[in-house]
């Protein structure tokens, strides 16, 4: 089984409406993390959070928020979906325990179009 | 603030080397990654390299760091299909959040 799940995998909603993407993961890590990428842009970060207490804004977070529900689940919320918001989401996770790499691990993505 | 940037494509033919190049801006990188990023799929860590390395080299990966230049390459030797994808550089600083990563470099190998 994949170590970080997303769900939906794919989502077409309407202009207003509002959306929740999922994330769950198996890895144990503190640290989850919400990114968007988009053609020519490469990955911006969204939203982090280093553990159930602590949420921090990424560097484009107008128009998006996040619960961190369970050590293992980062859910990422648009209140009000606008088409700019049509982008490919990722989410990861990473150790904290300060001996790794920093590797982060990356699930499989939402792909999310706003008409 | 700090900023990674790459080239957008790269097209080779199989069997030759593949260089992917990549700069960046912030000298307190800790650590230096490459990810791949295949079709449908999240991005997987490659490789990376540690600030204080010039160089690493893991089968058919080469990675140089020029960190007087604050540049970073990544050699693939006898470019196969299978390496068609998406690349990425990123950096981290130990210590921090901050994770930051380029624009992707498509690579596409011709058969």
């Amino acid at each position: 089984d994949a170590d970080v799940t997303q769900t939906p995998r794919n989502r077409i909603t309407k202009t207003g409406k509002r959306i929740m993407l999922e994330c769950s993961q198996t890895k144990g890590h503190d640290r989850m993390y919400w990114y968007r990428q988009d053609p020519g842009l490469g990955l911006r970060l969204i939203y982090y959070s280093f553990d159930v207490k602590d949420i921090n804004k990424g560097e484009i977070s107008d128009g998006y928020s996040v619960s961190r529900q369970a050590q293992a689940k980062f859910s990422l919320s648009l209140e009000s979906a606008i088409p700019n918001q049509t982008a490919l989401y990722f989410c990861a996770t990473s150790d904290n325990t300060g001996t790794g790499v920093g590797e982060q691990y990356f699930g499989p993505g939402t792909r999310l179009t706003v008409t | 603030g700090e900023d990674v940037e790459q080239s957008l494509f790269l097209s080779v033919r199989e069997g030759d080397s593949s260089v992917i190049n990549c700069t960046y801006t912030d000298s307190s990188s800790t650590y230096l990654y490459w990810y791949k990023q295949e079709p449908g799929a999240g991005l997987q860590l490659l490789t990376y390299i540690f600030s204080n390395m010039d160089m690493k080299q893991d089968q058919r990966l080469t990675v140089l760091l020029n960190k007087k230049d604050k540049h970073l390459s990544l050699r693939i030797a006898d470019t196969q299909t299978g390496d068609s994808a998406i690349y990425f550089c990123a950096e981290s600083t130990s210590g921090t959040y901050k994770y930051i990563f380029g624009t992707g470099t498509r690579l596409k190998v011709l058969a």
